[in-house]
C-alpha cells in the first residue's frame, strides 16, 4: 500500500545551529504534504505546508523542499531553538481523503 | 479563533465497556476527522464526517464508531473496549478550500483513553 515515512526516528542538533529532517514518501500521485510538529502531551501542531506544483516554500524560520523526481520532501528548521525540540511528522493529504503519516523524527536540542 | 476543543482529556475504562469521545472543531470548520495514537502504530486515521456525514472510513473495526452534529460538533463511541485501544485519541478539523480542495487540519489536544 501506499506509505508515508522519515528517514531517522532521532535527531540531535546543537542548539542555533540547523536541522535538517526528511521525509519520503511512495505514491507519485500525492499532491499536498503536511509537515506537524507534537510536543509531549500535546496534539500534533500544523507547521507548514506544500502542494506538487512548488519545490520550495517558506516560513518563519522553517522551510520545506518538495523533491517529486524522488519522492521525498524535507523540513529545514533555522537556528534551532530549545522550544524546537518535539517529534515532526510529514503528512500526505492524497485525494483530499484523510492524512497518511509517517513515523516521526524526534527532534532534541543539545544546549 | 478558539482551537479544536477534546473533551475529555483523559479517561479510564474498564475492559468491555464503551467510551464516548468530544470534539468541537473550529468555528466555521465543517470537516471532522479522527485519529489514533499509539506508540506501536503511530497516527492512524478512523474517520472523518463532513455536513453531518461520514466520509472517509479507515481500517478499523466496527466497534469504533462517530457521528457529526448539524454544529459540526463531532463524538467517537468505542464499544466493548479491549486492552488494545488505550491510546490518545485526536480529532481534527479542517475546511474544505474552493473545489474542493482540503486546507490544513488543525489537531485538538487529543484524549489519553486507558483501558484496563
Amino acid at each position: 500500500g501506499e506509505s508515508v515515512g522519515l528517514h531517522l526516528p532521532t535527531l540531535s542538533v546543537q542548539e542555533g545551529d540547523n536541522s535538517i529532517i526528511n521525509c519520503a514518501y511512495s505514491n507519485s500521485a500525492s499532491d499536498y504534504f503536511i509537515w506537524y510538529k507534537q510536543e509531549s502531551g500535546k496534539g500534533p501542531q500544523f507547521i507548514i505546508d506544500i502542494r506538487s506544483n512548488m519545490d520550495k516554500r517558506q516560513g518563519q524560520r522553517v522551510t520545506v523542499l518538495l523533491n517529486k523526481t524522488v519522492k521525498h520532501l524535507s523540513l529545514q528548521i533555522a537556528a534551532t531553538q530549545p522550544g524546537d525540540s518535539a517529534v515532526y511528522f510529514c503528512a500526505d493529504n492524497f485525494g483530499n481523503e484523510k492524512l497518511t503519516f509517517g513515523t516521526g523524527t524526534r527532534l532534541t536540542i543539545i544546549p | 479563533k478558539a482551537g479544536v476543543t477534546q473533551t475529555p482529556r483523559y479517561l479510564i475504562k474498564t475492559r468491555g465497556q464503551q467510551v464516548t469521545l468530544s470534539c468541537s472543531p473550529i468555528s466555521g470548520h465543517r470537516s471532522v476527522s479522527w485519529y489514533q495514537q499509539t506508540p506501536g502504530q503511530g497516527l492512524q486515521f478512523l474517520f472523518e464526517y463532513f455536513s453531518e456525514t461520514q466520509r472517509n472510513k479507515g481500517n478499523f473495526p466496527g466497534r469504533f464508531s462517530g457521528r457529526q452534529f448539524s454544529n459540526s460538533r463531532s463524538e467517537m463511541n468505542v464499544s466493548t473496549l479491549e486492552l488494545g485501544d488505550s491510546a490518545l485519541y485526536l480529532c481534527a478539523s479542517s475546511q474544505d478550500g474552493t473545489g474542493g480542495a482540503r486546507t490544513e487540519a488543525f489537531f485538538g489536544q487529543g484524549t489519553r483513553l486507558t483501558v484496563v
